[in-house]
């Protein structure tokens, strides 16, 4: 089992440019999360899908922030335009969508926004 | 006052010590996850437990959902335990809310 699979895993950019966070889930999982993690406020939820659909997306910070899940091995984070209090580790998630499952996460996309 | 509150912010121990990392949390759920985050590393989940106790290795964890409250212990510390530790219990059947980690050193 590959696990949870992040790209990049570091992005450096300057402000204003469009970035784009890619996570392919573990096969068989139906629920996918994305998470920010900094310093100051810790890991947070941004948002999480059930069979592809968006559950959850009150985390999302603001209309930068955009999530998409084409399909079920597949899913981006853009930040459109990006600023700098965007750099972060962005973490992505999969489970078994079931309460009595647990989240496997991806090793992360360090963000940097110059 | 936060949802999650972990306790302490930070421990540095020998090697050899046992250790506790405390956890309570005002909201209702469904589970809770044990987090470990290595510097500069990826996430793992230790354990997802929703009633009484687990064990795995060295690691115990334990919760008591009447009072909100779960504990994480570490018997025999190695200095590779050194990590973060995330107390992130889960609301409903999917959502996380996350502790601000507990920083633990173990000193050889």
């Amino acid at each position: 089992d590959a696990g949870v699979i992040q790209s990049p895993r570091h992005e450096v950019t300057e402000m204003g440019q469009e970035v784009t966070l890619r996570c392919k889930p573990i096969s068989g999982h139906n629920s996918l999360f994305w998470y920010r993690q900094t310093m100051m406020r810790g890991l947070e939820l941004l948002i999480y899908f059930n069979n592809n659909v968006p559950i959850d997306d009150s985390g999302m910070p603001e209309d930068r922030f955009s999530a998409k899940m084409p399909n079920a091995s597949f899913s981006t984070l853009k930040i459109q335009p990006s600023e700098p209090r965007d750099s972060a580790v962005y973490f992505c998630a999969s489970g078994g969508g079931s309460s009595n499952q647990p989240q496997h996460f991806g090793d992360g996309t360090r963000l940097s926004i110059l | 006052k936060n949802e999650v509150e972990q306790s302490p912010q930070n421990l540095t121990a020998q090697e050899g010590e046992f250790i506790t990392i405390n956890c309570s949390y005002s909201v209702g759920i469904s589970a809770l996850h044990w987090l470990q985050q290595h510097p500069g590393g990826g996430i793992v989940s230790l354990f997802m437990l929703s009633s009484g106790k687990k064990k795995h290795g060295r690691l115990i964890a334990t919760i008591n959902i009447q009072e909100k409250h779960s504990s994480l212990h570490i018997t025999a510390s190695h200095p590779r335990d050194s990590a973060v530790y995330i107390c992130a219990p889960k609301q409903g059947a999917q959502k996380l809310v996350f502790g601000q980690g507990t920083r633990l050193t173990i000193n050889p």
